[in-house]
């Protein structure tokens, strides 16, 4: 799979967008770009994930630029409890009968959202 | 619906002592994951069942890491004997196979090990 690079940490106020980037530039065609994100003591919760078409649903809004090696995550009018660990993830598609293969997680995005 | 439940939620340990983790999936599930999750690093996937076959285990150590899931629904994982490199968090995770790729993996709140 693809290596994925995210900043460490970013912080947003409250009501805010937050955007988070995410660099794939070895990304190949085949290979999806997913989003999750970990709120403290809490198991990783699935966001949402695209191929290379914007993609929005009722969390947030995945923009994937033309080349498809960047990525921007969004969260419209973020709230304290948006705050959590965010980790961009490439998959593969293919290679198994089952598909259900692993993720592979980064170190992520620690967003903090500010009162 | 319940999510996926694990137990305990902490566990403290002595090294060279045996612990066991368990896991029960969302109904329906047929693949589960187990992942541990050392402090401040994503997820690392340890084994993935499909039903109850274990398909991918090779980033278990298996000279002391042991998996199970015997009906192929909930799931045991044991260490013994523990090490001291061990303390982490153990995920547990299930998704259905019916939208394949697309599948949403369900992840449970996980077990926090500490091992003295």
């Amino acid at each position: 799979d693809a290596k994925t690079t995210q900043p460490t940490s970013m912080d947003c106020a409250e009501g805010r967008a937050a955007n988070l980037p995410c660099n794939h530039s070895t990304i190949s065609g085949n290979e999806y770009v997913y989003w999750y994100r970990q709120i403290h003591s809490q198991g990783p919760q699935y966001i949402i994930h695209g191929l290379k078409n914007n993609e929005t649903n009722e969390m947030a809004s995945l923009i994937i630029t033309e080349d498809r090696k960047s990525s921007t995550l969004i969260l419209p009018h973020a709230t304290l409890r948006d705050t959590a660990v965010y980790y961009c993830i490439v998959r593969v598609r293919g290679g198994s009968n089952f598909g259900n293969e692993k993720l592979t997680f980064g170190t992520g995005t620690r967003l903090t959202i500010i009162p | 619906e319940a999510g996926v439940v694990q137990s305990p939620r902490y566990k403290i340990i002595e090294k060279k002592q045996p612990v066991a983790f368990w896991c029960n999936p969302i109904s329906g599930h047929n693949t589960l994951y187990w992942y541990r999750q050392n402090l401040g690093q994503g997820p690392e996937l340890l084994i993935r069942y499909e039903n109850e076959e274990a398909v991918d285990d090779s980033q278990l150590p298996k000279d002391r890491f042991s998996a199970e899931r015997l009906k192929g629904v909930d799931s045991t994982l044991k260490i013994q004997p523990a090490e001291l490199g061990d303390s982490a968090v153990y995920l547990c995770a299930s998704t259905s196979s019916e939208r394949g790729f697309f599948s949403e993996q369900f992840f449970g709140p996980g077990t926090r090990l500490t091992v003295l």
